[in-house]
Parts: C-alpha cells; structure tokens; sequence
C-alpha cells in the first residue's frame, strides 16, 4: 500500500538554528513529491515540486531534496514567520492522479 | 491572484441534517478536489473530479456525494450528517492533465452535533 510517513511530527527551533524535516515514501512510480506549507487556520499553500532523485529545489530559507525512498526539507536560519505546518504528498503511477499525504510536521521557531 | 472560494469558514449543523459545502475556482481548472483534514490523520481526499459532470471516488467517500455541474463549482454534499463527520473541509484544484500545484481555498471547518 502506498504510503507517505513524515517525522517528527513536531520540531521547534530558536530563531537561527537550522534543522531538517524528513518525508519517507513508499509510493510505485513516484511521478512527483511535492511539499506544502501550511498556516494555521488556512489552506495548504504549493512550495516544491520535485520529480526525480537528486533534484533539489530553493525558494528562500527552504531548500528540499529527494532520494528513491525519501524528501527532506532543509530550513536554513529559520524565522518566526517560517513557524507553520510543513505537509509532503506524493503522486504515484497507481493513484490516477491523486496525492497521498502525510500527516505533517509542526514547525515553531521561537525568538 | 489565482483563487479557490469556499463557501463558509466556520458551519455548525444538526446530526441527521443535509450539508452543502461549495466551492469555486477562478483558474478554469479542470480537476478539483475535496480532502478532510483531521488531527493526526493528514489529509484524506474524498472524491474528486477531472472534469463537468465526472466524478471519481477518493479513499473515504461515505456519507458523501458531489456535484460537478460547472467546470469552476466543485460541490460537496453530506446526505445526513453524523458527528463523525465534523472536520476541516479543504477543496483544491488544479490544471492540465497531470496533478501538480494543488491550489486550496481556506477551508469550511464544520461541526455536526
């Protein structure tokens, strides 16, 4: 059964201090890992796309990797505003289309 | 900016009541999406549509049905409503053949009691 398993479900950081979120798949025919971030009270919002292992992707303090069973999120230096819910989710060849989440991990980043 | 509009942010309704959650998008998507999300469960997907008037089952569609009469109005629809069923209601859409940025509106977060 395909499945998307993120760890730790909860991590919180001083301002400054770098860290990285883990996405662990087992997905048949991976055809894209995508990462989502998420504000409380609101909607997921798109971050990344990746869709081969080795691919890697910036966007600002965020950078995201991907390995053939694994995705990781790299926060570099976080900030309070960086404080939110980090979701993965993975297409398949088997879904039709259809992201299979994972649970997500909590991120607090205190001053 | 690219926009999915739920209809209510916050709904309470009665055990046994008929509930319509609408959503719209102003993308001229095709495909749309309903997920529940509930703490430590993740995001479910409902049911989900490719395009007017089809509909696809997702992983947990009891109690559930949809509506796709509008390409840009995805609705979901809660036959008689039971208290397992109080959640976050997210919809989302997206364009061209192969899913990829999912757009989400804000959420309904509803309770049946």
């Amino acid at each position: 059964e395909d499945q998307v398993t993120q760890s730790p479900e909860a991590l919180r950081l001083q301002e400054g201090e770098s860290s990285s979120l883990n996405c662990s798949y087992t997905v048949s025919g991976l055809r894209g890992l995508f990462w989502y971030r998420q504000d409380p009270g609101k909607g997921p919002e798109f971050l990344f796309t990746l869709y081969s292992a080795g691919e890697e992707k910036e966007k600002e303090r965020l950078k995201a990797t991907l390995t053939k069973k694994e995705s990781f999120l790299h926060i570099t230096a976080p900030k309070p505003e960086d404080s939110a819910t980090y979701l993965c989710a993975a297409d398949g060849s088997g879904n039709t289309g259809k992201l299979i989440f994972g649970q997500g991990t909590t991120l607090q980043v205190k001053p | 900016d690219v926009k999915v509009t739920q209809s209510s942010r916050y709904l309470v309704k009665r055990t046994g009541e008929k509930v319509f959650l609408e959503c719209v998008q102003d993308m001229d998507h095709e495909n749309m999406f309903w997920y529940r999300q509930d703490p430590g469960l993740g995001l479910r997907l409902i049911y989900f549509s490719y395009d007017v008037k089809m509909k696809e089952k997702g992983d947990i569609p009891e109690g559930y049905s949809v509506s796709r009469e509008k390409k840009e109005r995805f609705s979901l629809i809660l036959e008689s409503a039971s208290t397992n069923q109080t959640s976050m209601y997210l919809c989302a859409s997206s364009g061209g053949g192969r899913q990829e940025k999912l757009f989400f509106g804000s959420g309904t977060q509803l309770s049946v009691l």
